[in-house]
Parts: structure tokens; C-alpha cells; sequence
């Protein structure tokens, strides 16, 4: 079975720049999240998607950040304009539909990891 | 507001010693609770799942138990080894809303 796909897996960009993100999920995999894991510190949700409906994207800077996930399958992130402090690594994840009754267990993919000069 | 905390933030030891990890959150409406293991530059691996019914979980020379009353977990690594040095964060899954809520992670160095 395929894991989490994810691209690119490093991005360098100056402030003010656009980027986006893509992300892959498991074949099957309905519920697929956004977190942002600063260095240090642990991953925050950005966004949940259930299949391509929002669920939840509270912590998500709406004024800058943007997150789509087109036909229920392949989502992506974008940032515009990015601020230095945006830098940090991006994870995707994807979990079986959350309402089949199952251990929700979330599989990450790589990451991304940006840098914001 | 669920709020998870890992202690120590980073611990180093011989190799062949057995530790704990020790992970607390603040609300006990969790539906289970994860031990992650990150290496540098990488992304998240599971290495156990308990749900909210259960005490424990094993897996090799990995124990992970679950005090939902106390709102504590602890990791058991026995027999350490320098392949172990990663850092281990523990989260857990808000029911309702199928959410993740982690710790800032305990990075873990184990000397040969």
C-alpha cells in the first residue's frame, strides 16, 4: 500500500512570495489533514478536509493561507504572501473515513519543508 | 481547551538502559492516544495507537499505557538502542471532532 505523497520536499522562497503544496493521500483515504509543525514544536492542525468538504479550519490564517482538495482526492496548500515566520515543515495526513467507525489512525507523509528569507 | 505536554523536552543515555517517556494532557474526552517517533528532516511514523477503552499497547521493545482518569501516558523504551535517537511526541485525538492535539515532542539521544 502507498503511503502519504507529498511535493515538493524542500521550498526556499523570499517574503512576500507565493508557494503552494501538494499532497497525495492513501487510496481510500477520505479525511486528509494540513499541519504545521514549527522547529521545536509539535505539529498544529491547519485544516481538515472530509473528502472535499471542510470540517474544520479554525487555526488556518485565512488571510494568507488557502487549502483545496478538488474531486475528494489530491488537496493543496498554498501561502500568499509568505511571511518569515511561515517557515516550518507542512504535513499532510489521511485517515479512513471518520464515520465507518474505525481507530481514526492518521499516516503522515514526509513533509514539506519551507524556508522564508 | 486540550492542551498535551511531554517531559522531559530532551533526554540522553547509554545505550542498553530501559526509559520512560511521560506525556500529560488536559482533557480526558480523547478517543485514543498516539506515540509518534520523527527523525531529522523527516516526517511522522506511528509507532502505537491505544484507544480511549484501553491500558495499554505493545510493540518490540515499545510499551505505551494510557491513564485516562489521570490524563497520563507513558512511553517504555527497554533495551535501548542508538537507532532509537529520534524525537517521540505523543498526541491525542479529541472525540467529536477527530482532531489531533500534540506535545512539542521529546527528543531522545542514546549514546553507544
Amino acid at each position: 500500500e502507498a503511503g502519504v505523497a507529498q511535493s515538493p520536499r524542500y521550498k526556499i522562497i523570499e517574503k512576500r512570495q507565493s508557494v503552494a503544496f501538494w499532497c497525495n493521500p492513501i487510496s481510500g483515504h477520505a479525511t486528509l489533514y494540513w499541519y504545521q509543525q514549527i522547529l521545536g514544536q509539535g505539529p498544529k492542525l491547519l485544516i481538515q478536509f472530509q473528502n472535499n468538504g471542510v470540517v474544520d479550519d479554525s487555526q488556518l490564517p485565512k488571510d494568507r493561507f488557502s487549502a483545496e482538495r478538488l474531486k475528494g482526492v489530491d488537496s493543496t496548500l498554498k501561502i500568499q504572501p509568505a511571511k518569515l515566520e511561515d517557515s516550518a515543515v507542512y504535513l499532510c495526513a489521511s485517515s479512513l473515513d471518520r464515520w465507518r467507525g474505525s481507530s481514526y489512525e492518521q499516516y503522515f507523509g514526509p513533509g514539506t519543508r519551507l524556508t522564508v528569507t | 481547551k486540550q492542551e498535551v505536554t511531554q517531559i522531559p523536552a530532551a533526554l540522553s543515555v547509554p545505550e542498553g538502559e530501559n526509559l520512560v517517556l511521560n506525556c500529560s494532557f488536559t482533557d480526558s474526552a480523547i478517543y485514543n492516544l498516539q506515540w509518534f517517533r520523527q527523525d531529522p528532516g523527516k516526517g511522522l511514523t506511528s509507532l502505537l495507537l491505544i484507544q480511549s477503552s484501553q491500558r495499554e499497547q505493545t510493540s518490540g521493545r515499545l510499551n505505551a499505557s494510557l491513564d485516562k482518569s489521570s490524563g497520563r501516558s507513558t512511553l517504555y523504551i527497554a533495551a535501548s538502542q542508538p537507532g532509537d535517537s529520534a524525537t517521540y511526541l505523543c498526541a491525542v485525538l479529541i472525540r467529536g471532532a477527530q482532531k489531533l492535539v500534540f506535545g512539542q515532542g521529546t527528543r531522545l539521544t542514546i549514546n553507544p
